[in-house]
């Protein structure tokens, strides 16, 4: 079954760091153009980073130089490394799959909560 | 950066033809991707490439793209249908290309 699963996430200070996993399983992330998407409470999707199969990555404005988006082809996990927190950055932190072929974010997994508060 | 705008909300009788609507500055030139996102759950792709639908999506779920509005259709709309709906597109000129709307919350009456 194709399959996304993150952890990591939970309460941080301001100012502090996190690393997100996204483990895949049924495909290889390798191969796929993988994504981070964010959700504020009670607010709507906000893109977050892409890390594309050729290495190449790009950020939002608002994490860029904050966070890192990486990968490990052994463990077949995605990752996203949150640095320099601050209270905007709570949300719910899904990874998310662009299908080969479409440029289409096809599955995604159920989320991670990261909470940032003194 | 580019900017895609969707009215907050959409009410609809079960049964009757709902069309949320996304809009952005000549957006026909881009492949526009629907979500739909169900109160505590993650988003799932109804439409990707303007009009194309995933495996497991009902026909009742369509799509359309011209000039400066991307439009959502769902027919013959079901009370399972109410959640909130969020268009999204890559734009490739610029350096962080990924862009989603601000979400529709679809009201089934």
């Amino acid at each position: 079954e194709v399959q996304l699963v993150e952890s990591g996430g939970g309460l941080i200070q301001p100012g502090g760091s996190l690393r997100l996993s996204c483990a895949a399983s049924g495909f290889s992330v390798s191969r796929y153009y993988m994504s981070w998407v964010r959700q504020a409470p009670g607010k709507g999707l906000e893109w977050v980073s892409v890390l594309y199969s050729v290495g190449g990555a790009y950020y939002a404005d608002s994490v860029k130089g904050r966070f890192t988006i990486s990968r490990d082809n052994s463990k077949n996990t995605l990752f996203l490394q949150l640095n320099r927190l601050t209270v905007d950055d709570t949300a719910v932190y899904y990874c998310a799959r662009e299908g080969l072929g479409i440029r289409a974010l096809d599955i995604w997994g159920q989320g991670t909560m990261v909470t940032v508060s003194s | 950066s580019y900017v895609l705008t969707q009215p907050p909300s959409v009410s609809v009788a079960p049964g009757q033809t709902a069309r949320i609507a996304c809009g952005g500055n000549n957006i026909e030139t881009k492949s526009v991707h629907w979500f739909q996102q169900k109160a505590g759950q993650a988003p799932v792709l109804v439409v990707f490439d303007d009009t194309d639908r995933p495996s497991g999506i009902p026909e009742r779920f369509s799509g359309s793209n011209s000039g400066n509005t991307a439009t959502l259709i769902i027919s013959r709309v079901e009370a399972g249908d109410e959640a909130d709906y969020y268009c999204q597109v890559w734009d490739s000129s610029g350096d962080h290309p990924g862009i989603f709307g601000g979400g529709t919350k679809l009201t089934v009456l």
